[in-house]
């Protein structure tokens, strides 16, 4: 199975500020990962597919890149509704399997 | 508006059977694989199954291989999960999710039905 692995697992940020979650797969996908995210009692979110490209609807300020085995997700401007948590997901290979997690918290 | 809706959630023994469901809509649910997926409250996501569009392809988790099987009928736009052998550790939220624009993809996903087997 490919392992797939978040950092940090934490993240503390202010309003306004960027932010970079970095995810690492235990071999090359090539660019299939997908970033979704989570907030509390709800489902998950798609955002970004193909490692670096924007789900339908979702603002600009995400972005994705990367490909093999190192890929990051960016937040610019960070807003109060930005903070939550998000798993990364490996799409290459059965079984498909996600990251832990990287909790995104306001400072 | 794409809507997935689980049912079938409850408290169970261990040892004990279970069959969740999802109804979709919205969507042509004949054109997408779909998928379950599981969260264990407070944890992570954890990939359970998946089945093609035709039910002809699935796979299992190493987890719940032999125990869970998933199925679909497109004719009534209905996802399944039958679980069998139920063990303390399969408590989780489980969410039914449609397929996206490639297999193992997921664009959408239901609020989740909560499994919980104790004794």
């Amino acid at each position: 199975d490919i392992q797939m692995t978040q950092s940090p697992s934490t993240l503390s940020a202010s309003v306004g500020d960027r932010v970079s979650i970095t995810c690492r797969a235990s071999q090359s996908i090539s660019s299939w990962l997908a970033w979704y995210q989570q907030k509390p009692g709800k489902a998950p979110k798609l955002l970004i597919y193909k490692a670096s490209s924007l789900e339908s609807g979702v603002p600009s300020k995400f972005s994705g890149s990367g490909s093999g085995t190192e890929f990051t997700l960016t937040i610019s401007s960070l807003q109060p509704d930005d903070f939550a948590t998000y798993y990364c997901q490996q799409y290459s290979n059965y079984p498909y399997t996600f990251g832990q997690g990287t909790k995104l918290e306001i400072k | 508006e794409v809507q997935l809706v689980e049912s079938g959630g409850v408290v169970v023994q261990p040892g004990g059977s279970l069959r969740l469901s999802c109804a979709a809509s919205g969507f042509i649910f004949d054109d997408n694989a779909m998928y379950w997926v599981r969260q264990v409250p407070g944890k992570g996501l954890e990939w359970v199954a998946l089945i093609s569009w035709d039910g002809m392809t699935t796979y299992y988790a190493e987890s719940v291989k032999g125990r869970f099987t998933i199925s679909r009928d497109n004719s009534k736009n209905s996802l399944y999960l039958q679980m069998s052998s139920l063990r303390i550790e399969d408590t989780a939220l489980y969410y039914c999710a449609k397929g996206g624009y490639s297999y193992g993809l997921v664009d959408y996903w239901g609020q989740g039905t909560l499994v919980t087997v104790s004794s």
